[in-house]
């Protein structure tokens, strides 16, 4: 069975950093590419960035919301991605959801996981 | 950059059907689409890929209640007899240039 768990969320102050993490299981991960998507409270869904598989290179791509300050990487030896969350400000308060993304289309994303809370207050 | 619309909320009673709507955006009418679900307190689930033909390829373990269909730049997702446990969020999700997008999202009210 395919899972994605997230884990490394909670409250930061505005400027500080957080690193969350994603691992994946029932599944190749080095075959895939990997999403980061957040949901503000009560919003809709806004895609973060993503990693590619190193197949495909690795790079990344970032929203431009985040580009700069949010940076994602990954170990496929331990099966995991992650994001790194830097110079956090009130607005990046959300859940933050790891998505396993198709192996035909790189940005589909066909296994989520239940997401992790950032909170963002001094 | 391509955007989704989505119509912010939709009611059926249990037991019937109801037709949940995404529209892409102008010269954007072939993408595909891909249709979530996200029940409250929980992550979205994926339900399927619609293509602007039509054709589709759903999920794993997602009920043939669920079927998607299109015409021009709208995507649609028809879920039949309706179950308490459909009334959830729908976001429409396509990509383009090295970006995902969402759409805004549907609140489905079961009555």
């Amino acid at each position: 069975e395919v899972q994605v768990v997230e884990s490394g969320g909670g409250l930061a102050q505005p400027g500080r950093s957080l690193r969350l993490s994603c691992t994946g299981s029932g599944f190749t991960f080095g075959d895939y590419a990997m999403s980061w998507v957040r949901q503000a409270p009560g919003k809709g869904l806004e895609w973060v960035g993503f990693i590619r598989s190193e197949g495909f290179g690795g790079t990344k791509e970032y929203a431009a919301s985040v580009k700069g300050r949010f940076a994602i990487s990954r170990d496929d030896s331990t099966s995991t991605a992650y994001l790194q969350l830097n110079n956090l400000k009130i607005e990046d308060t959300g859940v933050y959801f790891c998505t396993r993304n198709s192996a035909e289309w790189e940005l589909l994303a066909d296994y989520w996981g239940q997401g992790t809370r950032v909170t963002v207050s001094s | 950059q391509v955007v989704l619309t989505q119509s912010p909320s939709a009611s059926a009673s249990l037991g019937a059907s109801v037709k949940l709507t995404c529209t892409l955006s102008s010269g954007h009418s072939r993408y595909a689409i891909a249709w979530l679900q996200q029940q409250p307190e929980k992550g979205p689930r994926y339900l399927m890929k619609l293509h602007s033909d039509g054709s589709h390829n759903k999920g794993d373990g997602i009920p043939d209640r669920f079927s998607g269909s299109s015409s021009g730049a709208e995507r649609y997702l028809t879920i039949s007899s309706l179950q308490s446990d459909d009334e959830a969020d729908y976001y429409c999700q396509t990509w383009g240039a090295g970006i995902q997008v969402f759409g805004g999202g549907t609140k489905l009210t079961v009555l």
